[in-house]
């Protein structure tokens, strides 16, 4: 069974933010919420994690809910070079799941 | 700093050919590693993965074999190749139950 759920497609205009939601309603209080993107023709490649509290890194911003059942992706200018599969994977679940493709347009 | 590397990028067999695809991280010690499969359009399937050398665990039964010789290698094989096991072959390394870092894949056709 999927841990995460997250919707198939979203689409963003240039350099405006974006939230890419998650819902993980089964987590455990040690499950780290990881988040990774895959752009076309690539791995994935790390985006970022979190446990509890939100987070920032240069790429982006892990919004955690405070009951820890979803978090939220936040691309604060998104380019169009940000057009990818994003994937939330829960602690250490190597099952990737669909995750969100999402579009960027000019 | 770690790398990881994969080869081919790219391979193109017949069915029923055998099949070797290495991958070898540098920079790390006692690394787990894993092998993806991605088919054309879809997500990322769990093939393999290895905390340890000859500590090998298959998520799918199919006529996929993984070997891991040494710490940093990785080994997908198959003896025989259907036209279904075309895909996008990653492999990726963590250390623990942590952050996973993917190579660049290889791409495989079988025609």
């Amino acid at each position: 069974d999927a841990k995460t759920t997250q919707p198939n497609s979203m689409e963003s205009n240039e350099e405006e933010p974006v939230h890419l939601p998650c819902n993980h309603s089964t987590i455990s209080g040690t499950d780290y919420i990881h988040w990774y993107r895959q752009l076309p023709s690539q791995g994935p490649e790390y985006v970022i994690h979190g446990l509890t509290s939100n987070v920032n890194n240069r790429m982006a911003s892990l919004a955690i809910a405070e009951d820890r059942k979803s978090s939220t992706l936040i691309l604060h200018r998104a380019t169009l070079r940000d057009a990818a599969v994003y994937y939330c994977i829960l602690g250490n679940d190597m099952r990737f799941g669909a995750g969100t493709r999402l579009t960027v347009k000019p | 700093s770690q790398t990881i590397h994969q080869w081919p990028a790219t391979l193109v067999q017949p069915v029923g050919s055998p099949l070797s695809l290495e991958c070898t991280v540098e920079g790390t010690s006692n690394p787990n590693l894993y092998w993806y499969r991605q088919a054309a359009g879809r997500g990322l399937q769990l093939l393999f993965y290895s905390i340890g050398i000859d500590q090998i665990s298959s998520e799918v039964p199919q006529n996929l074999s993984a070997s891991r010789p040494q710490d940093r290698q990785f080994i997908l094989s198959s003896k025989k190749l259907l036209l279904s096991d075309s895909g996008f072959y990653l492999c990726a390394w963590s250390v623990g139950a942590y952050t996973q870092y993917f190579g660049p894949g290889t791409r495989l056709t079988v025609l």
